[in-house]
């Protein structure tokens, strides 16, 4: 079965850092690739999304992410975090393209100010 | 995009019991979905709600516990029944729209089973 896994569980940062969260997934076939987050009290929006051409997609708030098909790789990229970065963050993925959407397990990201 | 309303927000319930939550959309989208996102957990998908016809569940989720109901292209409800404190979860609606292919998401009902 089709699954996402995500690295870490929890990231502690200094604002400023340099973020990058990582993201793979098991499908071998044609995928869309998400980054969504969920901001504490509010609920999940997309961050970005990946379909088709261009690997490294950018996205809201100065995020980016690459997709690496040999690595079955999406990973979530930030140069300089903020403390409101601090959030949830969830990957996921669509394999096949219009099939059911699976999540990773999350990335707590915390920015101390 | 779509914006995705939920009643309640969240509820307090006592076990045994059943609970409906509502999912409106502001626009007619044919793909709606059921999540559940336990304490600390991410979202595992419950079930698919089609259009006048029934729900496509996921393993692990059967009928007789989440029956849902989609009368039209807008509004699709759940139902958790017979509810146990392992029921408290976030149940969150999802659309996904035919023009950009995104799922959006609502804002959850948070359920608290005592």
């Amino acid at each position: 079965a089709q699954s996402v896994s995500q690295h870490n569980h929890h990231v502690i940062l200094s604002e400023a850092a340099s973020l990058e969260l990582g993201c793979n997934y098991s499908y071998g076939g044609t995928v869309n690739l998400f980054w969504y987050v969920q901001y504490p009290g509010q609920h999940l929006q997309l961050l970005l999304k990946y379909f088709s051409g261009d690997p490294l997609v950018k996205g809201i708030k100065g995020f980016e992410a690459e997709f690496i098909k040999s690595k079955f790789s999406f990973n979530l990229r930030k140069p300089s975090v903020q403390w409101s970065d601090t959030a949830e963050y969830f990957c996921a993925v669509n394999g096949p393209p219009g099939g059911k959407l699976i999540f990773g397990q999350g990335t707590e990201l915390s920015v101390k100010p | 995009s779509a914006v995705i309303s939920q009643k309640p927000s969240r509820d307090i319930c006592q076990r045994g019991t059943s609970l409906t939550i509502q999912c409106q959309v502001d626009s007619q989208v044919t793909m709606m979905f059921w999540y559940r996102q336990q304490p600390g957990q991410s979202l595992t998908l419950i079930a698919t709600a089609n259009q006048g016809s029934e729900a496509t569940y996921e393993s692990g989720f059967v009928i007789d516990k989440f029956p849902i109901s989609r009368p039209n292209l807008t509004f699709s409800t759940l139902t958790v029944s017979n509810m146990s404190p392992e029921d408290s979860s976030i149940y969150l609606c999802s659309v996904r729209t035919g023009s950009d292919g995104v799922q959006y998401f609502g804002p959850g009902t948070r359920l608290l089973v005592l």
